[in-house]
């Protein structure tokens, strides 16, 4: 089975600030990684994802991620936030080979930017 | 394009009820999926339909089960109300193309609550 551990519940970032959102997963077999982004009373939208390849991979909004498979960590950055920018954030594994759709999320991280 | 439509929007139910949740995909979406949202144990997944077909379960009780119909619209009902089922529960869609790195995409949920 797969697990994911979001380190941060709650990130408060002043706006223009850099900020890093941590990732780590845990898993017998490669995973295929993923952000997600809540805004208050919506929907998840997708921000990124990992398949393979390239361990940075640019998403939507100025987001970026590293995978890093040694330290089996997933981070996500953005070198400057803003005010719309807060949200909660998910990070989620699904297992290759596997049919259909079927994520493991972890538990969230609240980002809370500050004027 | 419409996106996921999820109704109704808010539910109040008591203990020992049934509720039935719908969700309208995407047009020429063929996967939904069903995710549980809790402040305890965050987002977790209920199951996966794609062409009326369960296509793959998480780990819930029977009183929980779902459905699609043969143009993909979903449903998902939950018999015998527990306090503990109070919860947001989002649906996703996607093409359903049977790998596991698709992009889904969410509504903006059912916020369901047991009293």
């Amino acid at each position: 089975a797969q697990s994911v551990t979001q380190l941060d519940s709650q990130v408060p970032v002043f706006e223009e600030a850099p900020v890093e959102l941590r990732c780590n997963y845990s898993s017998s077999v490669s995973v295929y990684l993923f952000w997600y982004v809540q805004y208050p009373n919506q929907g998840l939208q997708l921000l990124l994802k990992y398949l393979s390849g390239s361990t940075l991979v640019k998403g939507i909004n100025g987001f970026e991620a590293e995978f890093n498979k040694s330290q089996t960590s997933f981070h996500l950055r953005k070198p400057s936030v803003h005010i719309s920018d807060t949200a909660e954030y998910f990070c989620a594994v699904s297992v290759p080979n596997n049919a259909g759709n079927m994520l493991t999320f972890g538990g969230g991280t609240r980002l809370m930017v500050k004027p | 394009k419409a996106g996921v439509t999820q109704t109704p929007r808010y539910l109040i139910k008591t203990r020992g009820q049934q509720v039935t949740l719908s969700c309208s995909p995407i047009s020429g979406h063929r996967s939904v999926s069903w995710y549980q949202q809790t402040p305890g144990q965050g987002l977790q997944f209920l199951f996966e339909y794609f062409s009326e077909t369960q296509r793959n379960k998480g780990n819930f009780p029977g009183r929980f089960s779902g459905r699609q119909f043969s143009n993909s619209r979903s449903e998902m009902n939950v018999s015998t109300l527990e306090l503990g089922d109070s919860a947001l529960y989002l649906c996703a869609s996607s093409l359903g193309q049977g790998t596991t790195n698709e992009k889904l995409f969410f509504g903006s949920g059912t916020q369901l609550s047991v009293l």
